[in-house]
């Protein structure tokens, strides 16, 4: 596999529901982040981690909890969410050197939908 | 104001048609600038970096107007599968002082035949 992969690709949860998503990049990239894509607005940063340490948290709420085991693979662990939290969620990495800035490879996503 | 800001259309130009989007930006000491695409309901997708001294790729050129803050997407003889959204993307500031990509809300496409 190339790139960056994401599962599921569809998720319905339940708001007393515990779920996680996975994705793995196969890029040899350093960096790996979470982005949220909510109707009609722009895609919010999440979650950044570099080297495998989360660097930055941008005020998400701790229903929602980052895994980065390794540079190649993230994880978003997910419970007793909010129906506004139904969102396209993505996955993307990047080779990052000093302050950032190198474009952004992304995965397909995980549409969510809390009930 | 937004960080990154774009006319959030659509627009809709027939096929063969020159179309152009632009995009201002808040943060001055930005350094990178990109533009991406996204296909309704797929993720986004690197289309060209922008370069200080403008770059083309085949019928799409981007430019950077430091000074003004703005950059500029042009796509010359669109095609139908030039429908998309297309995302302006800026290096900006976080609250921690550290940089990470910032994205537009997105100029709709709309290309007829």
């Amino acid at each position: 596999e190339t790139g960056v992969t994401q599962t599921p690709r569809h998720l319905v949860m339940g708001m007393t529901n515990k779920k996680s998503l996975k994705c793995e990049q196969h890029l040899g990239h350093n960096a790996m982040y979470w982005y949220k894509q909510s109707a009609k607005k722009p895609l919010e940063l999440m979650f950044v981690y570099n080297f495998k340490e989360q660097t930055e948290n941008n005020s998400v709420p701790s229903r929602f909890s980052p895994e980065c085991p390794n540079s190649s693979h993230l994880f978003l662990h997910l419970h007793t969410l909010q129906p506004e939290d139904s969102a396209l969620y993505l996955c993307a990495s990047s080779q990052v050197g000093g302050q950032g800035g190198s474009p952004l490879h992304f995965g397909n996503g995980t549409r969510l939908t809390v009930t | 104001r937004k960080e990154v800001e774009q006319d959030p259309g659509p627009f809709n130009v027939p096929e063969g048609a020159t179309v152009a989007f632009n995009c201002t930006y808040s943060n001055s000491a930005s350094q990178s600038f990109f533009w991406y695409r996204q296909d309704c309901r797929k993720e986004p997708k690197l289309l060209m970096s922008v370069y200080s001294s403008g770059n083309e790729d085949g019928r799409f050129t981007a430019q950077l107007n430091r000074a003004s803050q703005y950059i500029s997407l042009l796509i010359r003889d669109s095609k139908l599968s030039d429908s998309a959204t297309y995302l302006c993307v800026v290096n900006g500031n976080l609250d921690t002082g550290r940089r990470a990509l910032t994205f537009g809300s997105g100029t709709r496409l709309q290309v007829q035949p």
